[in-house]
């Protein structure tokens, strides 16, 4: 069974703080790093992924791949109240009929931003 | 462009009863997902179908579920019967296969409450 796991939270930080989300998985042949935004009863919507080694910035997110560790996080800099959410580290797999691609998500992060 | 489109949005049945979903994709998308999201939980893939043709139900119960694509464009996914265990919102997702290929786009879900 391939895993990916979270911390569920709720991770609480001040406005304008960094949060730092992370996320494991047990995959190793896992090739491409996705991080899911998810507002209370709506649908998960892509912020941002990785699949090389290193850091990623988009705007305020840094997205942070160590393969060799199996280890993908999120800094969310400068936090706002409006990214109160809850944030869904997603793991592509290989799959050998090559038809697309296989997400498999972890539990999520609620991450809540007080002013 | 229109997104993925789900009806019903709510559903509301007592066990042992069946219910039916349907999709329908982004225009031109020939990657189909239907995910189970549990509450508290990420989403979990249930079938993923390329054009009509079904690439991965893994975790499909097939003994109750199932999902159909037949001209590749929309689908259906039924529960017959249902189960408790089955209260969950439905997402269904789709993604091209070239350009943002690496993308999921995501539908508003389906909320079913099976009493």
């Amino acid at each position: 069974q391939k895993e990916v796991e979270q911390n569920s939270g709720p991770l609480s930080v001040p406005e304008g703080a960094i949060a730092s989300l992370n996320c494991t998985y047990s995959d190793r042949g896992s090739q491409s790093f996705f991080w899911y935004r998810q507002y209370s009863g709506k649908s998960p919507e892509l912020i941002m992924f990785i699949y090389s080694n290193g850091d990623k910035e988009d705007g305020r997110f840094t997205a942070q791949l160590n393969k060799a560790s199996q280890y993908v996080s999120l800094l969310i800099r400068d936090s706002q109240p409006s990214d109160s959410a809850t944030y869904l580290c997603a793991v592509r797999s290989y799959m050998s009929n090559d038809a697309g691609n296989k997400l498999t998500f972890g539990g999520g992060t609620r991450v809540l931003v007080k002013p | 462009e229109a997104g993925v489109a789900q009806s019903p949005r709510y559903k509301i049945i007592e066990k042992r009863q069946s219910v039916a979903f349907w999709c329908n994709p982004i225009s031109g998308h020939a990657t189909l997902y239907w995910y189970q999201q549990i509450l508290g939980q990420g989403p979990k893939l249930l079938i993923q179908f390329q054009n009509n043709g079904v690439v991965d139900d893994s975790q499909l119960p097939k003994d109750r579920f199932s999902a159909e694509r037949l001209k590749g464009v929309d689908s259906t996914l039924k529960i017959q019967p249902a189960k408790l265990e089955d209260s969950a919102v439905y997402l269904c997702a789709s993604s091209p296969t070239s350009g943002r290929y690496n993308e999921q786009f995501f539908g508003p879900g389906t909320r079913l409450t099976v009493l």
